[in-house]
């Protein structure tokens, strides 16, 4: 079945520095959504990419979907300790199907 | 706080049992989803249902089953339990002009 690759699985930065995740699937995706999960928390809707090629900006979130539809990243300048967690991006595979198929995520850890 | 609900927090059982996770969408939200945590595995696809049907189907085991009620409220079953199924269970719901889901915080089961 549909599957969506994340790298890198963890990442230690020191505060301020920039952190990047990246996904990819083997097929062209429908859209793709970007969630973060906090340490205990729940998953978090960050996100969505539809269009081929398409650049979104949150403050230091900058989220890009590739032009084949098939890759996409998050990027954060300058991390905070308050970005820490996991960072998942989720994939809809098209075809009407309204299911998420998640990557395994990023675990971000910021060292003060 | 997302508006989605799920009962237990917490579930401590033996293998071989049966248990029962209860959600709440959000108010209005006609799609729910479950997902399976677990650490190795990451967020796994279970089953979604929209307005008491079952809408898509994830990787969910013969031993698991789930519905959704008249009223909206969903259960995810599991029975025949073993070490394995430990993990986190979030559910999610999502409403008709909603892009992104919405996630519960999610039933802690361990099975011991």
């Amino acid at each position: 079945g549909q599957q969506v690759m994340q790298i890198p699985q963890y990442q230690h930065v020191q505060e301020g520095e920039d952190f990047t995740t990246y996904c990819n699937s083997s097929t062209t995706l429908s859209n793709i959504q970007w969630y973060k999960q906090r340490p205990g928390g729940h998953p978090v809707f960050l996100i969505q990419l539809v269009k081929s090629g398409e650049v979104k900006k949150q403050k230091r979130l900058t989220f890009q979907f590739g032009e084949a539809k098939k890759n996409s990243s998050l990027h954060i300048t300058a991390t905070q300790t308050t970005d820490v967690g996991t960072y998942f991006c989720a994939a809809q595979p098209g075809g009407g199907s309204e299911k998420l198929v998640f990557g395994k995520g990023t675990k971000l850890t910021v060292n003060p | 706080d997302s508006g989605v609900t799920q009962t237990p927090k917490h579930l401590i059982t033996a293998t071989g049992q049966r248990v029962t996770l209860r959600c709440s969408p959000r108010s209005g939200d006609l799609s729910v989803y479950w997902y399976q945590q677990s650490l190795d595995q990451g967020l796994q696809f279970l089953i979604q249902y929209y307005n008491g049907e079952e809408r898509a189907k994830g990787n969910i085991l013969e031993r698991f089953s789930a519905q959704q009620f008249p009223d909206l409220h969903s259960e995810l079953n599991l029975s025949s339990l073993e070490l394995g199924d430990s993990a986190l269970y979030f559910c999610a719901s999502r409403g008709p002009s909603d892009r992104q889901q919405y996630f519960g915080p999610g039933t802690r089961l361990t099975v011991t």
